[in-house]
């Protein structure tokens, strides 16, 4: 594998449901990132971890808790959704957490449909 | 008010004509402006890298432009394939990465 992987391609879960969403990167970067994509709106930056430390939470629901126990791994744990939060989840990754100079790759997406 | 702000959202074109996108933005100045493409279920992909100083970055048929005065930038798109049929996503960075909603290209033959 290379680059960087997430699992599952899609899901759909009901609102009391809980799952996790997985992304793994092959790329020995140290920055790793979750995005939210919806549909005709820029990308939403959600978290952010630099060396396994969360740096960045913009003020995400607590129904979205990351996780990331080493630099290659990071999760996204599930509960309690709305269906609001039906969406594309990017992860990303990059060198370095800086000014972002530093090109982010991104993961395929988790199309995520909360019913 | 999004800082970078995309146009047309969408537009369809035949294949082999070419096209240009646009992106305007309030961010300024910047470290570099970065053209993605996401194809259809894919991540976005980085196209060119500019720099606040230069005007022009060109990557096979994309040619990416950036006039610093009127705080705009353009994707280019020369002889069109069906494989450009992706969407296009413009992103100013500064401290943090400024997106835009991004313009749909459909190519048809």
């Amino acid at each position: 594998e290379t680059g960087v992987t997430q699992t599952p391609r899609h899901l759909v879960m009901g609102m009391t449901n809980k799952k996790s969403l997985k992304c793994e990167q092959h790329l020995g970067h140290n920055a790793m990132y979750w995005y939210k994509q919806s549909a005709k709106k820029p990308l939403e930056l959600m978290f952010v971890y630099n060396f396994k430390e969360q740096t960045e939470n913009n003020s995400v629901p607590s129904r979205f808790s990351p996780e990331c126990p080493n630099s290659s791994h990071l999760f996204l744990h599930l509960h309690t959704l709305q269906p609001e939060d039906s969406a594309l989840y990017l992860c990303a990754s990059s060198q370095e957490l800086g000014t972002g100079g530093d090109e982010q790759f991104f993961g395929p997406g988790t199309r995520l449909t909360v019913l | 008010k999004n800082q970078v702000e995309q146009s047309p959202q969408s537009l369809i074109i035949l294949e082999g004509k070419n096209c240009t996108l646009q992106c305007n933005y309030t961010v300024s100045p910047f470290s570099n402006l970065r053209w993605y493409k996401q194809d259809t279920g894919r991540g976005p992909v980085s196209l060119t890298i500019m720099t606040f100083s230069e005007n022009t970055k060109s990557n096979g048929r994309y040619t990416a432009t950036l006039d610093a005065d009127t705080k705009q930038s353009s994707l280019h798109i020369t002889a069109s394939q069906l494989s450009d049929s992706a969407s296009y996503i413009c992103v100013v960075s500064v401290h943090k990465l400024s997106f835009g909603a991004g313009t749909t290209v459909t190519v048809r033959a």
